[in-house]
């Protein structure tokens, strides 16, 4: 069985921050990994996709994630945050051929300070 | 190209009645998922539909069924309605053969029970 793991439920930084939101998982076969934004009112938008080729994956809105398979990690990182950023931040993990069923971590809410 | 739509967008229900949720997914895509997202569980998988047949299911209970037509589009169903039922319920669409868990989404139906 797969799962999702996010440390921290809320993540505040200063605009200009760096954005380190965490994400864990655990899979039986290698897994393709997603990180997915949403905001107030909205649906979710995908940020990034992990499919097993480059171990860092460069997203939309400057965001980046790395897949460390020694740490079962996925972290999601921003140099400079900007006001924008501020939503709720979505990790997760589908198994190969599981169809398109993907397990979400808990969520981060982000909040950016002026 | 339009999005994925879902509609209604809000509802509300009191307890023992059903619901019926209405999604249309991208032109092209045939992949039709659902999840539901709640404060307390979080975004959880209902199921996905793939030509009219359901590929995968989430752990929930009889109550909630769904079902998808030629032409992609999907409904979801849920029969006597508890008041844990009231949540986000999103859908989602993707590329037909891809089963990657890239997903596009809808900005949700909510749904409240009285």
């Amino acid at each position: 069985a797969q799962s999702v793991t996010q440390l921290g439920s809320h993540v505040s930084v200063s605009e200009g921050a760096l954005v380190l939101l965490r994400c864990n998982y655990s899979s039986s076969v290698p897994p393709y990994l997603f990180w997915y934004v949403q905001y107030p009112n909205q649906g979710l938008q995908l940020l990034l996709k992990y499919t097993s080729a480059a171990t860092l994956v460069k997203g939309i809105n400057g965001f980046e994630a790395e897949f460390k398979k020694s740490e079962t990690s996925f972290h999601l990182t921003k140099p400079s945050a900007h006001m924008s950023d501020a939503a709720e931040y979505f990790c997760a993990v589908s198994e190969n051929n599981a169809g398109n069923m993907l397990t979400f971590g808990g969520g981060t809410r982000l909040m950016v300070k002026p | 190209k339009a999005g994925v739509t879902q509609t209604p967008r809000y509802l509300i229900k009191t307890r023992g009645q059903q619901v019926t949720l209405s999604c249309s997914p991208i032109s092209g895509h045939r992949s039709v998922s659902w999840y539901q997202q709640t404060p307390g569980q979080g975004l959880q998988f209902l199921f996905e539909y793939f030509s009219e047949t359901q590929r995968n299911k989430g752990n929930f209970p009889g109550r909630f069924s769904g079902r998808q037509f030629s032409n992609s589009r999907s409904e979801m169903n849920v029969s006597t309605l508890e008041l844990g039922d009231s949540a986000l319920y999103l859908c989602a669409s993707s590329f037909p053969d891809t089963n990657t868990g890239e997903l596009f989404f809808g900005e949700g139906s909510r749904l409240t029970v009285l």
